[in-house]
Order: C-alpha cells, then structure tokens, then sequence
C-alpha cells in the first residue's frame, strides 16, 4: 500500500494562475480531506468528501474547489491563484468507520509569487 | 464554539528530560475524538494517538503517555527521557460529534530536544 499520496511535492505559481494538487489514495476509504498549513499554525480544513460525487465546504474553502469523482482520487483546484494561498497542502483518507484515524500524505508546498 | 488551543508555542528541553505538551479544548459535544499528531522536520503528519470521550483512562505507549481529563477539557501529552529524534512539531486535534471526521487542529507545540 502506499497510502496517500500526493503530487507534485512543491510548485511556484504566478498570481492569477491555476493549477491541480492531486491526491489519490489506495486504502479504499471513502472519506478524504484536503487541509492548508499556514507557517506556525494548524491545519485547517479546505474542503471534504465523504464518497464519490460528495463533496462539502470545510472551514477555508474561498478560492478552491473539489470534485471526487473516484473513491481513490480528490484532487484540489486553486482558480487565480493570489499570495495568500501561499501555504503547504495536505490530503487525508479515512476508513468510514466512526471517527477512524485520518492518514495523511506528504503534502505540497505551494509558493504564490 | 469548537477550538482547540495548545498555550506552549515551542518548549526547549535537553535530552533525557520529562516534557508536558499541553492541549485544551472546547466542545459542547458529549461524544468527540481527540488526537495527537507530530509532525518532525521532514514535515509529515504521523498519528500518534486516539481518544474517545467515554475512555477517560490514560495511556502510556513506551515513552509517550496522555492524560485526558474531561473535567478540564484537557488531553496533555508527556514525553519520558526525551530524546533528540522526538523533536517535532506536535499537533492537537479534536473530531467533533457526527461521522464527517472533519478535524479541528490546535496550532501545534515546537518541541526542541538539545544533546
């Protein structure tokens, strides 16, 4: 199993660029998360599916969007990219269990200039 | 309101000492998870543990134990005989009631361990 991963692991884009990080996961877990990290904080969550074609809103989700159309992939869509999505993304997946352990990937760090 | 708060911002200890990483949280959920992650220099997210909010027994998993306390809304974390490689960002988090998993983070615990 290679859990989830994530690509690419670091970008730097353009203000007002677009671009996909891609997350895919191999464990069959219905529930898959994207969160940013912000230097010195938290994460915080984007947005979250709990299946394919479910997709919803977390606490952060201006500027970006989801689609899940697989049980293994959840990419994330970042439209006219500002500093302020400056930040290192992070994916998780989840069994569907009540409250299973999140497993997370790598993470991409993404620099907007 | 849903939060959790980890009050150290970064702890610097030597090597072979006992450190407490503090984690309080807020919740009007009577079932919740807690957890605590750490994330080492290389920058993953590596699980370290899990509670529910009916077990309120500490536990102790080699060097690591937790001591959860409803009472105080408090899910600490203890390191015995600190070691150089347990140096990390440490993250608390909370799983609020209903099964969408989502996880509130705390903004996370510098932990330096000095030879």
């Amino acid at each position: 199993n290679a859990g989830v991963t994530q690509t690419p692991k670091f970008r730097i884009l353009k203000i007002g660029q677009s671009m996909t990080l891609q997350c895919t996961q191999d464990m069959n877990h219905n529930y898959m998360y994207w969160y940013r990290q912000d230097p010195g904080m938290g994460l915080k969550l984007i947005y979250y599916s709990v299946g394919a074609g479910i997709t919803d809103k977390g606490e952060v989700p201006n500027g970006y969007n989801v689609s899940r159309s697989t049980t293994e992939d959840f990419p994330l869509r970042l439209e006219l990219a500002a500093p302020s999505q400056t930040s290192v993304y992070f994916c998780a997946s989840r069994d569907s269990k009540i409250q299973e352990t999140q497993y997370f990937g790598p993470g991409t760090r993404l620099l907007v200039l | 309101a849903q939060k959790v708060t980890q009050a150290q911002t970064e702890i610097s200890v030597v090597e072979k000492e006992d450190v407490t990483l503090d984690c309080v949280y807020e919740t009007r959920d009577t079932t919740y998870y807690l957890f605590w992650y750490k994330q080492p220099p290389s920058g993953e997210l590596v699980f370290l543990i899990r509670r529910n909010s009916f077990d309120e027994q500490n536990e102790i998993s080699g060097r690591y134990s937790w001591n959860f306390q409803k009472s105080t809304s408090s899910f600490n974390f203890t390191i015995t005989a600190s070691q150089v490689v347990d140096s990390a960002v440490y993250f608390c988090a909370l799983s609020p009631s209903g099964n969408t998993g989502k996880l509130i983070f705390g903004q996370g615990t510098t932990l330096q361990v000095k030879p």
